[in-house]
């Protein structure tokens, strides 16, 4: 129940296109829905993130879709460069008093965008 | 901007060996975590660690593993006797009590033992 499923586990888009990735998770205490993306050699680092009162949130060219009766949520990147060739990793966490638990990570996407 | 920094960025042991990972949290977190990824899988919580004592730990943490806050600025984790499947990054995390509560991550040091 602490999983958190994701799909697919690799993707390749042409620049200029949409990537997206989904997820799904089981255990509904969890309140936060983060995004990390990896490079390779580097820590996750926090891409964009959203709470379960909202159904949709845009950065910049990134937006997480948020589904709370099915569980699910996605992350679109819109004009997909060659810089965002990484690792996409959706997590879930639940609030632990003022702060946030441990962050369960999915297994991950690995994005490539060619030209 | 303010970072998490990890000390060494890579530690190769032998088998058996006692390793000490070092992390500086960021200055005003008070929460703060140990996360390892095995290559090419997932990153996995280990423990989190909260007013000097941990607060949870996964089945991954068991009796090799420890952690310690050892001055106002320092977060290490220590392995007592490295096994070979200890081999992978392992990233400190931390986050502010208020705010946005974001984690923010290390960038990690690569284990190797061999």
């Amino acid at each position: 129940q602490q999983q958190v499923k994701q799909s697919p586990q690799s993707l390749i888009v042409q620049k200029g296109g949409i990537s997206i990735i989904n997820c799904a998770y089981e255990n509904t205490a969890f309140d936060y829905f983060p995004w990390y993306q990896q490079f390779p050699g580097k820590g996750p680092a926090l891409l964009i993130a959203i709470r379960p009162d909202v159904s949709e949130k845009k950065e910049g060219r990134f937006t997480i879709s948020f589904n709370k009766s099915a569980k699910q949520f996605s992350l679109h990147i819109m004009d997909s460069q060659p810089g965002d060739s990484a690792t996409y990793f959706c997590a879930a966490s639940t609030r632990l008093g003022t702060s946030y638990d441990k962050v369960i990570f999915g297994p991950g996407t690995s994005l490539s965008v060619i030209p | 901007e303010p970072e998490v920094t990890q000390t060494p960025s890579h530690q190769v042991t032998q088998m058996g060996q006692e390793v000490i990972l070092r992390c500086v949290p960021i200055s005003n977190h008070l929460y703060f975590y140990w996360y390892r990824q095995i290559l090419g899988q997932k990153v996995e919580f280990l423990v989190s660690f909260y007013n000097n004592e941990i607060s949870e730990k996964s089945e991954i943490f068991d009796d090799q593993f420890s952690v310690e806050r050892p001055d106002g600025s320092n977060f290490t984790l220590k392995i007592r006797s490295t096994k070979l499947e200890d081999s992978a990054m392992y990233f400190c995390a931390s986050t502010e009590i208020a705010g946005i509560n974001e984690q923010f991550f290390g960038p990690g040091t690569r284990l190797t033992v061999l």
